[in-house]
């Protein structure tokens, strides 16, 4: 029973890289989501998805982008990765978007920018 | 979009005695306020949920209350115990999921 899967979980890259996070789901979920997390700000919204082939900006959607071909899969991309981008990104996932679904978040995947 | 407030951002008590978070939204269409437990190094998890049509809702000793025409919400942590040492987030939903900042709960032995 995976639940939400996210890799690497781990990740060191130099200013200007480009990188993918990979995420999954096995749940059948519509509604899926990309969060950063930094001290002192909670989990701030990158990019939401509610279904294959809708993908829609979050609060802090600058400097990535995502892509939402299948109901499993959700990669978030960092198209030129900066130093502000450091941080620790959470997918998640629930049965629908709103409506009091449940959010069910992955592992986490920590990612350095030097 | 949506605004969640949370306050405080620490909260330090004895063991045994009650924590109080609240929180404050400000999309009155949000319709669904849940409550995550994150401990160090770990996913946030859904602790306690309320949604929009419900004043109160209790289990064992987390409670969480809403008051939709003053737009605010809490948790309440009643008998704390030192694993109850974590960060807590609220959060409030409408089409997609927003977060407070989130206050990290010490509860000395």
């Amino acid at each position: 029973n995976a639940g939400v899967t996210q890799t690497p979980k781990f990740q060191v890259l130099k200013t200007g890289q480009s990188m993918t996070l990979q995420c999954a789901q096995d749940m059948n979920h519509e509604y899926m989501s990309w969060y950063r997390q930094d001290p002192g700000m909670g989990l701030r919204l990158i990019h939401y998805s509610v279904g294959a082939g809708i993908t829609d900006q979050g609060e802090v959607p600058n400097g990535y982008n995502v892509s939402r071909s299948t109901t499993e899969d959700f990669p978030l991309r960092l198209l030129s990765a900066a130093p502000s981008q450091t941080s620790v990104y959470f997918c998640a996932s629930s049965y629908d978007s709103g409506s009091g679904n449940t959010i069910y978040f992955g592992e986490g995947s920590w990612l350095t920018v030097v | 979009g949506e605004n969640v407030e949370q306050h405080p951002s620490t909260l330090s008590v004895q063991e045994g005695d009650s924590a109080v978070i609240k929180c404050t939204y400000s999309d009155s269409a949000s319709n669904y306020f849940p409550w995550y437990k994150q401990e160090l190094g770990k996913r946030p998890q859904l602790i306690i949920d309320i949604r929009s049509n419900v004043g109160e809702k209790k289990d064992q000793r987390i409670a969480v209350t809403l008051n939709k025409t003053a737009k605010h919400f809490s948790l309440h942590i009643t008998e704390t115990q030192p694993e109850d040492s974590a960060v807590y987030f609220c959060a409030a939903s409408i089409d997609d999921m927003r977060f407070g900042a989130g206050t990290r709960l010490t509860v000395k032995p």
